[in-house]
């Protein structure tokens, strides 16, 4: 089946720097969406993006659906401890329909040294 | 504004028991709701989904099934638990717009 390729897997950094993550795929997706988990808890979603080359923020974060269709990233800039958690990147495939269904990422736990 | 709710919250069950987990949303209607399955706090699995009452579309072949009886009302069940079913079950529910808001999960512990 169609996969997302989320990188890294992993961030380990410190308060104030900037991060980015980002998720590839090799199809072309109609929407691109940012989710963070923190333990225990549902996803949440952060950013949600339509159109090939939107750029999008949210407060300190911001994320791009790329021109390819095929990719995104999300930038956090000035991080806090309060960012510690799982991000998701989440698209959905055209060709989906009405279902809705979305394809995720395998996530970015990220880290935070105060 | 919508909000979805899942419970319980945790559950312990042994192997070969029956299971019943519960997804309700408020505030919408009509919506398409989702069972994903998340082990070790990584990776989110469609299990199933449904666009409407009695309507169910499963993913992947396993030990589970699901149920909308009603409209806001999604129920995920087994009839006998393996320890493999042990994971966070989340639930979520999808608008117009393509994008899904999740419950705050159940945690199932197969002993």
């Amino acid at each position: 089946g169609q996969q997302l390729n989320q990188s890294p897997q992993s961030m380990f950094i410190q308060e104030g720097e900037d991060v980015s993550m980002n998720c590839t795929s090799s199809s072309i997706f109609n929407t691109w969406l940012w989710y963070k988990q923190d333990p225990g808890e549902g996803p949440v979603l952060l950013i949600a993006l339509y159109k090939a080359g939107e750029l999008t923020s949210n407060g300190r974060l911001t994320a791009q659906f790329g021109i390819t269709r095929k990719d995104s990233f999300l930038n956090i800039s000035a991080s806090i401890p309060s960012d510690v958690g799982i991000y998701f990147c989440a698209g959905q495939a055209r060709g989906s329909g009405n279902t809705g269904k979305l394809i995720f990422g395998q996530g970015t736990t990220l880290q935070v040294k105060p | 504004s919508q909000t979805i709710h899942q419970w319980p919250a945790t559950l312990v069950q042994p192997v070969g028991s029956p299971l019943s987990l519960e997804c309700t949303v408020e505030g919408t209607s009509n919506p398409n709701l989702y069972w994903y399955r998340q082990a070790a706090g990584r990776g989110l699995q469609l299990l199933f989904y449904s666009v409407g009452i009695g309507q169910i579309s499963s993913e992947v072949p396993q030990n589970l099934s699901a149920s909308r009886p009603q409209d806001r009302q999604f129920i995920l069940s087994s009839k006998k638990l393996l320890l493999s079913d042990s994971g966070f079950y989340l639930c979520a529910w999808a608008g117009g717009y393509n994008e899904q808001f999740f419950g705050p999960g159940t945690r199932l512990t197969v002993l």
